[in-house]
């Protein structure tokens, strides 16, 4: 079965940039999202087809995808980015496969 | 205004039937645009595609949970349904439903829990 494999946790100091990383086989060609999730909270799709943003999601965010490793980076951290964040990749075999999740926190 | 809305039982016995219902309100269940997915978040832990699902029937299921999965649409009420069979206590989640688009999903509502516990 296909696996996306993301850190357990990232922290960011205010104002700095945040990096969270996404990995997993031929990424580069699963059509990599990413979803923001707030406590108590549905996800939010924040980035989708590697680097497209959806409309009403700061350009503060943004995403990149490598050979085998998709990032969200997250520029000017605001205290208010402070969540958990998703990759979400979807693969011929397996249809949609999520990562573990990221915890970003800001301090 | 899209709005999706999970309902559901709340509790469930062990090795009985999950349902569950998203309605769908502010767009059409049968859009060719779109089709509708099931995601579900056990407490405290992360996110787990459970199904997708297109007005046609199509439907796309979790290799490991496929052999207890039916999921139905109703186009007249707009909504589409869930049934999972002998649940046990790890089936114990927030269910979503949410609409999906190209290779991700763009909406989200916002959950029902479901406990699964005698």
């Amino acid at each position: 079965s296909y696996e996306l494999t993301q850190p357990p946790s990232v922290s960011v100091s205010p104002g700095q940039t945040a990096s969270i990383t996404c990995s997993g086989d031929r990424l580069w060609d699963k059509y990599a999202s990413w979803y923001q999730q707030k406590p108590g909270q549905p996800p939010v799709l924040v980035i989708y087809q590697d680097k497209k943003r959806p409309s009403g999601i700061p350009e503060r965010f943004s995403g990149s995808t490598s050979g085998n490793t998709a990032t969200l980076t997250i520029s000017e951290t605001h205290p208010m980015d402070e969540a958990d964040y998703y990759c979400q990749g979807w693969d011929s075999s397996t249809d949609v496969v999520f990562g573990g999740g990221t915890k970003l926190t800001v301090l | 205004q899209l709005q999706l809305q999970e309902s559901g039982p709340g509790l469930v016995k062990p090795s009985e039937t999950l349902s569950l219902t998203c309605t769908v309100s502010g767009d059409s269940i049968s859009s060719h645009s779109y089709y509708w997915g099931w995601v579900r978040q056990p407490p405290g832990k992360g996110l787990e595609w459970i199904a997708s699902v297109y007005y046609s029937g199509t439907t796309y299921y979790n290799p490991s949970l496929k052999s207890r999965l039916t999921t139905s649409v109703d186009t007249s009420k707009n909504q589409l349904s869930l049934k999972l069979r002998f649940v046990t206590a790890a089936d114990t989640a927030l269910y979503y439903c949410a609409r999906g688009s190209g290779y991700r999903f763009d909406f989200w509502g916002q959950g029902t829990l479901v406990t699964v516990s005698s």
